[in-house]
């Protein structure tokens, strides 16, 4: 069964700490995407990936790296926890082109405080 | 930024009803207008989706109606079921970046 896993489903974190987020997907997906989802505010990318060692910002980076050095593997970091940085995290990957279906991994809830 | 504007919020639907949602869309490049379905503690998945040179397409009891001249396209679910009760997400794109809209939880009540 061809999944992405998300390597934790809860994470709490204090103010200020390094936060890494480890994606992995087995379909051979080119495309990999971070989002993070907030009431309300529904799904909003932060990064994403359409090759190994590339990356391109999406609509709320600041706050945010990423690391892809495996072609299956997608690393969202922070750099430095903040409370407003308390949200979903949603991995998913895709084939290269336009239409192609997105595959969400499970999430990440993540707590700063 | 490009937009899509989902309605409503939310919706609460009676079993065996018609639960209908719609979106709104600025951008005339976008030309792929997917749906996404997520349940509780879940990824969201795709549902359906449609091109713009169709004005209708339907999945079982899903069914995506699409107008391009007002840039809007909606979903209906017939004969609404309680495991239909999800988040539901609309989308488009014109590249191999989606933007979603906010999201519409949807409670089936028996």
């Amino acid at each position: 069964d061809v999944k992405v896993t998300q390597s934790s489903r809860y994470l709490v974190k204090r103010t200020g700490e390094k936060v890494f987020l480890e994606c992995v997907q087995d379909m051979d997906h080119e495309n990999m995407f971070w989002y993070r989802q907030d009431p309300g505010l529904g799904l909003r990318l932060i990064y994403f990936s359409y090759d190994v060692k590339m990356k391109e910002k999406g609509d709320i980076p600041e706050g945010y790296s990423v690391s892809r050095e495996k072609k299956e593997r997608f690393s969202l970091i922070l750099e430095s926890a903040s409370t407003n940085q308390t949200s979903m995290y949603l991995c998913a990957s895709s084939f290269p082109g336009r239409g192609e279906k997105l595959l969400f991994g499970s999430g990440t809830q993540l707590s700063v405080l | 930024q490009q937009q899509v504007k989902q309605s409503p919020q939310s919706l609460i639907v009676q079993k065996g009803g018609i639960s209908i949602i719609n979106c709104a869309y600025e951008n005339t490049a976008f030309d792929y207008f997917p749906w996404y379905q997520q349940f509780p503690g879940k990824g969201p998945a795709l549902l359906i989706a449609i091109r713009p040179d169709v004005s209708e397409k339907k999945e079982g009891r899903f069914t995506i109606s699409f107008n391009k001249s007002a840039k809007q396209f909606s979903l209906h679910i017939m004969d609404s079921q309680p495991g239909d009760s999800a988040t539901y997400f609309c989308a488009a794109t014109g590249s191999y970046q989606l933007t979603f809209g906010k999201g519409t939880k949807l409670s089936v009540i028996p």
